[in-house]
């Protein structure tokens, strides 16, 4: 059975600080993806990343930076000097490979202060 | 490009009522989702299909739903009759098996938000 973990429900910060939404996941499977969905307030769910089980490389892109760690099977998204248009529920994402759809996490919500 | 347009964007209906949501895909796109998004229950997926044909439907409520995909171009997610505890906002996506139907990049719309009195 795949499941997902999201253990933080709600984070507040203060702009310009930097943030961690954990993410912990569970499969059997050796060969899955793990994603991260952005939800603004707008309503829409928007993807932002995949990284497939055998890259444990991490990822930076601008301001957003995810760590993927097998050993504690734990895929965290950190985002560096937060702004408020960051504020949104964030959603982690597993694929793995007996499913053919995505497992979502409970979603945090993230709200950045002026 | 146009995105995933879904419709209504909003509907209020009183129960009994039969309630159609549609969807329009990404052309091109060979993979539809639909998923369901409450507080209690988080993101759910109802059924996908691919090139059209329904391949999951396990995680379909009850009898009440159903859903099609006539052609590559457009889907109804129909629920009759709704209930109150059918309020939610429901997402349509669809994603390209050629690049991402098995790697989870979908795309979704913006969402139908379902309230039913």
């Amino acid at each position: 059975a795949q499941k997902v973990t999201q253990a933080q429900t709600e984070i507040s910060v203060v702009e310009k600080e930097d943030v961690t939404l954990d993410c912990v996941y569970e499969t059997r499977d050796t060969t899955y993806y793990l994603f991260w969905y952005k939800q603004p307030p707008s309503g829409e769910l928007v993807f932002l990343i995949r990284r497939n089980s055998f890259d444990e490389q991490n990822e930076i892109s601008g301001r957003y930076s995810w760590n993927f760690q097998k050993s504690t099977s734990s895929f965290n998204f950190t985002i560096t000097a937060s702004q408020v248009v960051d504020s949104a529920v964030y959603f982690c994402a597993l694929l793995s490979g007996s499913a053919r759809q995505l497992t979502f996490g409970s979603g945090t919500q993230l709200t950045v202060l002026p | 490009d146009a995105g995933v347009i879904q419709s209504p964007r909003h509907e209020v209906t009183e129960m009994g009522q039969e309630v159609t949501l549609r969807c329009k895909p990404i052309s091109g796109h060979d993979y539809l989702f639909w998923y369901r998004q409450t507080m209690m229950r988080g993101l759910e997926l109802l059924i996908y299909f691919n090139n059209n044909v329904p391949i999951d439907d396990s995680g379909m409520p009850e009898d009440r739903f159903s859903a099609k995909m006539p052609n590559a171009s457009f889907s109804t997610l129909k629920i009759q009759p709704s209930e109150p505890r059918d309020s939610a906002v429901y997402f349509c996506a669809s994603s390209s098996g050629a690049t991402s139907g098995r790697t989870g990049e979908l795309f979704f719309g913006e969402g139908s938000r379902l309230t039913v009195l």
